[in-house]
């Protein structure tokens, strides 16, 4: 497809499992991002990555999170242990000329 | 550390009357400044962008926006609204280019017939 894919599109985990969230850039474009949106602390950053690095990973809120890009294309999003807290939607976007962000649909996250 | 301020949480607007939606920021650089859109259940698609230049950005759908520094604001208009305007709407400030962007609480527009 032309744009930012995400799977799945929604997820519903018990808490305490662990979850992976996908997301397929546009094709080429070199920078990734992953924001989370919640009704309480509305869209935050969690991590970018240029290529296969990340070189700001300041957003994750903690070690349960972590991500990696491999190929320079796909990347993967990882929650371990799942709290409630968790729960929100997860945004994936990408970026040729790092000004413009391509956002894909999100995959809701719910855990139960 | 950079913030943005969108005043007002919610908008009611009639079909056809004027959109005004407010976006406040701070940043200790000149900041490049974006509106998005979130329709339901979608992703957030770019309106316009601020980068240098011209501090009045038109961008799709009608929407523009300017830039006044001295004000801090990046306030986004449409003359006329659209039934099809109903969406919710995200500022967003980044200081350079490969940054992550800083969201505004965003503002969620009704437009009534």
């Amino acid at each position: 497809g032309a744009g930012v894919s995400q799977s799945p599109s929604n997820k519903v985990t018990e808490k305490g499992k662990d979850v992976e969230l996908r997301c397929d850039p546009i094709s080429g474009h070199t920078a990734l991002y992953w924001y989370r949106q919640s009704l309480g602390q509305g869209l935050e950053f969690l991590i970018y990555f240029q290529g296969n690095s990340a070189p700001d990973k300041s957003g994750l809120p903690s070690d349960r999170f972590s991500a990696e890009r491999t190929g320079g294309s796909v990347s993967t999003l990882t929650i371990q242990r799942t709290q409630q807290e968790d729960s929100a939607v997860y945004l994936c976007a990408s970026s040729l000329s790092e000004l413009e962000a391509f956002f894909g649909q999100g995959t809701r996250l719910t855990v139960v | 550390a950079q913030s943005v301020t969108q005043l007002g949480s919610h908008v009611s607007v009639s079909e056809g009357a004027l959109v005004l939606l407010r976006c406040n920021y701070s940043s200790s650089v000149p900041p490049y400044l974006f509106w998005y859109v979130q329709y339901p259940n979608q992703g957030l698609q770019l309106l316009l962008k601020y980068t240098t230049g011209a501090t009045l950005v038109k961008g799709i759908n009608g929407f523009e926006a300017e830039f006044k520094k001295s004000e801090t604001s990046f306030h986004l208009t449409k003359p006329s609204a659209h039934m099809s305007d109903a969406a919710e709407y995200f500022c967003a400030v980044t200081k350079a280019a490969g940054n992550k962007l800083t969201f505004g609480g965003g503002t969620r527009v009704l437009v009534k017939p």
